[in-house]
């Protein structure tokens, strides 16, 4: 009974390179969210996807910055062209329905370094 | 414009005393709460959640009470042990948009 999947745990690009962040939600959940926490912050909203759908991206930088929840696979966070301000740690949650009545359930996280 | 916000960044309290949590919200559309808490290195963990329609919710040594006229909500951990020391997260939700709101979260201390 896995729960919500993150690879890599860690990652390091230098600036300029792209970061691809991977998520599998719990089994049989269809949404999933991403958020941001900078050092010494608390959790950012980014996007909330759908399988096969972007439902409110409202937290997600305009530029360099997409997701996609592919109808098979994992979810994929994707930044190209990474600067330092990047440098964060970024959490996966899913959730078996939309909505507030249902907590969501996070991974452990991808820790990316830009160097 | 921070729509759920967590005064207080830090809490020490004695191991077997009962620890408050508080959280405060603008936004009169969210009508879900959540306490999530987090250890270094992981990831948050769902604890307790209360729905606007009720003004207080119970699980063991947890309970959360919904101020909703004044827009506040706190969570109370009685008797308070060593293992309970991490970072809670007050998150508020509106069914309508399905996202959750996070606070900057209060990095709770218990001491033995």
């Amino acid at each position: 009974n896995a729960g919500v999947m993150q690879n890599p745990r860690h990652l390091v690009r230098r600036r300029g390179q792209e970061a691809r962040l991977r998520c599998s939600p719990v089994k049989g959940h269809s949404h999933v969210y991403w958020y941001r926490q900078l050092p010494e912050e608390g959790l950012k909203f980014m996007v909330y996807l759908q399988k096969e759908n972007i439902i409110d991206e409202s937290g997600m930088p305009k530029e360099r910055f997409s997701a996609e929840f592919p109808k098979e696979g994992p979810s994929i966070l994707r930044i190209q062209q990474v600067v330092r301000g990047d440098s964060a740690a970024y959490f996966c949650a899913s959730s078996p329905r939309t909505g507030a009545t249902y907590e969501q359930y996070f991974g452990p996280g991808t820790r990316l370094t830009v160097t | 414009d921070q729509q759920v916000k967590q005064n207080s960044p830090s809490l020490s309290v004695q191991e077997g005393r009962i620890s408050i949590l508080n959280c405060d919200y603008t936004n009169s559309m969210f009508d879900y709460f959540l306490w999530y808490k987090k250890y270094p290195a992981e990831g948050p963990t769902f604890l307790i959640s209360i729905s606007s329609i009720k003004d207080k919710n119970e699980d063991g040594r947890f309970t959360v009470f919904l101020n909703k006229s004044a827009k506040h909500l706190s969570l109370h951990i009685v008797p308070s042990q060593p293992g309970d020391s991490a970072v809670y997260f007050c998150a508020a939700s509106d069914m309508g948009t399905g996202k959750s709101t996070f606070g900057d979260g209060t990095t709770l201390t218990v001491k033995p």
